[in-house]
C-alpha cells in the first residue's frame, strides 16, 4: 500500500487567496483526520470523518476553513481567503475499525505571504 | 478530555546508550490507548509503539519499550542502544478507545538528540 497520500506537498500563496489540499487515504481505513502542526499550538485536530461524515469539526479554526469527504478514496480541506497565520503543516491521517492506530500522510507544508 | 504532557523539551544521548524521554497524562475515558510517534526532520510521523490501557505489560518494539504507570498516568519510552537515526522529536499522544474513538491528544514534543 502507498500509505496516506497528500498534495501537493508545499504551497506558498499570497494572503486572502483559497487554498486546497487534498488527501487520499489507505484503502479500506474507514476514519481520516485532518490536523495541523504549528509551533506556537503544536499538533491539534481540525476535523475528523468516519465513513465519509464529518464527526467533529470543533478544531476548525473559523469559517474560513472547510472539509470535503465525497467518498472513501478522497477528502479536501479548503481555507477561503487565507491568511499569514494559516501558515503550518497540515497533515492528513487514516485508521481503520479494527486499529486504533493513526497512520500520517507527509503533510503539506502551506506558507501565506 | 484528554491532556497530555511532556516535560522534557530537549533530551541528548551518546550512540549505543539508553534514554527515557518522559510523559504522563490525564483523561477521564476507562479504556484507552497510548502511542509514542517520532517525527524526523523529513517531519513524517512515524509510529514507534503503542500500548492498549488494559493490558499490564509493558509494550516493546526491539530497541523501544515502554515504561506503562497506569495509575500515576505515566508513560515513558526508552530507546535501547541509541543510534543516530533515532534523533528525532518524539511525541506522546493518547485516543479513546471503542465507541469514543477518534481525536488524537498529542504532547508538546521532546527533540531527541544523538551524540556520535
Amino acid at each position: 500500500d502507498a500509505g496516506v497520500i497528500q498534495s501537493p506537498r508545499h504551497e506558498v500563496t499570497e494572503m486572502g487567496q483559497e487554498v486546497t489540499l487534498r488527501c487520499k487515504p489507505i484503502s479500506g481505513h474507514d476514519y481520516l483526520f485532518w490536523y495541523r502542526q504549528t509551533m506556537m499550538r503544536g499538533l491539534e485536530l481540525l476535523i475528523y470523518f468516519n465513513n465519509n461524515v464529518p464527526i467533529d469539526d470543533s478544531g476548525m479554526p473559523e469559517d474560513r476553513f472547510s472539509a470535503k469527504m465525497p467518498n472513501a478514496s478522497f477528502s479536501t480541506l479548503k481555507i477561503q481567503p487565507s491568511e499569514p497565520r494559516d501558515s503550518a503543516v497540515y497533515f492528513c491521517a487514516s485508521s481503520g475499525t479494527e486499529y486504533n492506530e493513526q497512520f500520517f500522510g507527509p503533510g503539506t507544508r502551506l506558507t501565506v505571504l | 478530555a484528554q491532556t497530555v504532557t511532556q516535560s522534557q523539551p530537549e533530551m541528548s544521548v551518546q550512540e549505543a546508550e539508553t534514554v527515557t524521554l518522559s510523559c504522563t497524562y490525564d483523561t477521564s475515558e476507562s479504556d484507552y490507548y497510548l502511542f509514542w510517534y517520532k517525527q524526523p526532520p523529513s517531519r513524517q510521523m512515524i509510529l514507534v509503539i503503542r500500548q492498549e490501557a488494559y493490558k499490564q505489560q509493558n509494550a516493546t518494539e526491539n530497541r523501544f519499550s515502554v515504561n506503562f504507570q497506569k495509575a500515576a498516568k505515566s508513560f515513558s519510552l526508552k530507546i535501547s542502544d541509541s543510534q543516530l537515526g533515532d534523533a528525532a522529536m518524539y511525541f506522546c499522544a493518547t485516543v479513546p478507545s471503542g465507541t469514543s474513538y477518534g481525536k488524537l491528544t498529542f504532547g508538546q514534543g521532546t527533540i531527541l538528540t544523538v551524540h556520535p
